[in-house]
């Protein structure tokens, strides 16, 4: 089944740990995006994607990097995790208008 | 720079009622797309019902529908025959019907949470 995942769902962390968040579709869509959700608040645009080896920062400025090397993956990846990077991370893939988001990764730097 | 807003932290209605989610845009563009998102606890986000800015007839998906007032950049999502399974974050969210540079980001509304009482 054509699908959007993330992983880890959840992951809590120490402080100065590199992580890597996972997402990966299998639709074959050519756009991916990373969006940023803090509790209460509105989901922000920091990373996307328009295919392979395309990668842009978004609207809200992220200490996050990520990378395009194939269609279906598009991980984003934090150097040395901090407090303030404790959020929700949401990836989501379109093809053209409607964007499919995936389940989400609940991070927690302690 | 586009911005939604959502002025209804929390909704409750009771079960088969009617309850009606409110959003207001701002944007300087004449074509866009308008979304509302679902999103249960510890769930997948889904898109509920979109809207053509182009389109004057409201977008309709069964139970929900929209009512959009292009001029008073609103556009509120109606919900008939509440079901218990509707209980979620609700999202508002403004596309641009551009590509490129990031545009067909989408912008989001602070989201208004919905309760069905049973």
């Amino acid at each position: 089944e054509a699908d959007i995942y993330q992983t880890p769902r959840y992951l809590v962390i120490g402080t100065g740990k590199k992580i890597t968040l996972e997402c990966s579709q299998t639709m074959g869509h050519d756009k991916m995006y990373w969006y940023q959700q803090d509790p209460g608040m509105e989901l922000h645009l920091i990373h996307y994607s328009y295919g392979v080896n395309s990668t842009e920062k978004g609207d809200l400025s992220s200490e996050s990097t990520v990378s395009r090397i194939r269609t279906e993956h598009f991980p984003l990846t934090l150097e040395s995790a901090r407090p303030s990077h404790t959020s929700q991370y949401l990836c989501a893939s379109s093809e053209a208008v409607e964007q499919f988001f995936g389940p989400g990764t609940r991070l927690t730097v302690l | 720079a586009q911005t939604v807003t959502q002025s209804q932290p929390e909704m409750s209605v009771q079960e088969a009622e009617t309850v009606t989610l409110s959003c207001t845009y701002d944007t300087s563009e004449s074509d866009y797309y308008l979304f509302w998102y679902k999103q249960p606890p510890s769930r997948q986000m889904i898109l509920v019902i979109r809207q053509e800015a182009y389109k004057q007839q409201n977008a309709t998906e069964n139970r929900f529908s929209v009512n959009f007032q292009k001029a008073a950049k609103s556009f509120s999502l109606k919900i008939s025959d509440s079901q218990l399974g509707d209980a979620a974050m609700y999202f508002c969210a403004y596309r641009s019907m551009y590509s490129g540079g990031g545009a067909d980001g989408l912008t989001f509304g602070k989201g208004t949470h919905l309760i069905i009482q049973p």
